[in-house]
């Protein structure tokens, strides 16, 4: 099946720094990425979708000044958590769909993201 | 927006015991996907399953689209099908996103 991977898988930074995830499809090409945050025992939350080459539309509630989202490949989009709070500790996932005829999305095993 | 509720919210199970999962959705949809999520965070894809039945061994899926619902069957359970449950839906032609059901939070003892 295809594979999903992100990095890194747990990070740990101050309050106030800026963190970059990243979030690659290893065995096909992504023409569209998913970035969901989840809270602990809660359901996944869906962020912002990516597309190669275009701006990232963003559900409502989610500030894009904040969570910059970059889809510069088919293999790989980056979110970035600027100017981190505590609040903004969660677990990050995301996900990548193929192009036409691949039906699924595929998801990664997850960033860890604590702010002090 | 789309609902999606999952039952039951939590089920604890002795191994070796079957289960059903179900999950509803407030309006017809596109794609549906059954999702496990262990206890590392990993969701793996169980099914892709918009209409009909499929089993891929212990697991079997079946959604009628239109009742909207979709039921997750585990037989056999093992204490390695402890984690949560997702089932996850996409609304209308083109839009790609999944939401997300409410999830069944599954413990399997031995």
């Amino acid at each position: 099946g295809a594979v999903v991977s992100q990095h890194p898988s747990r990070v740990i930074c101050k309050s106030g720094t800026s963190v970059k995830i990243e979030c690659r499809s290893l065995d096909f090409q992504a023409t569209t990425m998913f970035w969901y945050r989840q809270f602990p025992k809660q359901s996944l939350m869906l962020m912002a979708t990516s597309n190669e080459g275009s701006k990232a539309t963003y559900e409502q509630g989610v500030e894009k000044d904040k969570f910059l989202i970059n889809h510069a490949s088919l293999t790989l989009s980056t979110l970035t958590v600027t100017s981190a709070h505590p609040e903004d500790s969660s677990f990050y996932i995301c996900s990548a769909k193929g192009a036409s005829g691949l039906y699924e999305q595929y998801f990664g095993p997850g960033t860890r993201l604590t702010v002090t | 927006g789309i609902q999606v509720e999952q039952s039951p919210p939590d089920l604890i199970l002795q191994e070796g015991a079957n289960s059903t999962l179900r999950c509803n959705f407030s309006d017809s949809v596109n794609n549906l996907q059954w999702f496990h999520q262990n206890p590392w965070g990993q969701l793996i894809n169980l099914f892709y399953i918009p209409s009909g039945t499929k089993q891929n061994g212990r697991l079997s899926a079946t959604t009628v689209a239109t009742e909207r619902y979709s039921l997750l069957y585990i037989s056999s359970s093992q204490t390695t099908d402890s984690g949560v449950y997702f089932c996850a839906v996409e609304q209308g032609a083109g839009t790609d996103k999944l939401i997300f059901g409410t999830g069944t939070r599954l413990q399997v003892f031995p």
